[in-house]
């Protein structure tokens, strides 16, 4: 059962506009977020992360919005840019118990950014 | 740091046949995952080690799977008999405590 939801398997953007990428979760014991983007043929890499204490951290051109009462997340990119194009995860730790340390993960969103 | 290290990067194989995935964490990371990546559900968890003891296995799908960590840097990953279905991109992953997560670049898995 997925406890982390991206819904949205794909998304485009022209260059230089916002992209918005939603994330939402069922667990209201996740107590910390992160987004890893992926390129074809190479591992996620972490991008951002905001623990549940926040509700907005910004790196950049990138910022992640935490709704802890809608347990939604959402990744700002503004202005996009081509080389944003990847696959973005949404993932999510927390729980304690047996689950300490574990990092669940959405489907993933591709998100395609056009000049 | 040369990163997380993933062997082979592309594996063919035909139904039945045992498979061998490799994975080389990265120096000093005292917790090591592995993942697999299909479209239908996205990257999940399959079996996690802390200091090398498996903590979480829950999501090995049958016992076709198992994995080792015999010591602090190396882990494999097997599948034997293996099946069409086990077809996707395994990722393996590293980190040093609660530090963020650091992937390998996957091994492809084909089942013919």
């Amino acid at each position: 059962d997925q406890q982390v939801k991206q819904n949205s398997p794909s998304l485009s953007v022209q260059e230089g506009r916002i992209s918005i990428l939603n994330c939402d979760y069922t667990n209201s014991m996740f107590d910390y977020f992160l987004w890893y983007k992926k390129y074809p043929a190479e591992g996620p890499t972490f991008l951002i992360s905001i623990s549940s204490i926040k509700d907005k951290n910004e790196d950049g051109r990138f910022t992640v919005f935490l709704n802890k009462s809608a347990k939604h997340l959402s990744l700002h990119i503004v202005p996009s840019q081509p080389g944003d194009s990847a696959v973005y995860f949404c993932a999510a730790s927390g729980g304690g118990g047996s689950t300490l340390g574990r990092l669940y993960f959405g489907r993933g969103t591709q998100l395609t950014v056009w000049p | 740091d040369a990163g997380v290290i993933q062997s082979p990067r592309h594996e063919v194989t035909e139904m039945g046949q045992e498979v061998t995935l490799r994975c080389k964490p990265i120096s000093g990371h005292n917790s090591l995952f592995w993942y697999r990546q299909t479209m239908m559900r996205g990257l999940e968890l399959l079996i996690y080690f802390n200091n090398n003891v498996p903590i979480d296995d829950s999501g090995m799908p049958e016992d076709r799977f198992s994995a080792k960590m015999p010591n602090a840097s190396f882990s494999t990953l097997k599948i034997q008999p293996s099946e069409p279905r086990d077809s996707a991109v395994y990722f393996c992953a590293s980190r040093r405590g609660d530090e963020k997560l650091f992937f390998g670049s996957g091994t492809q898995l084909s089942v013919l």
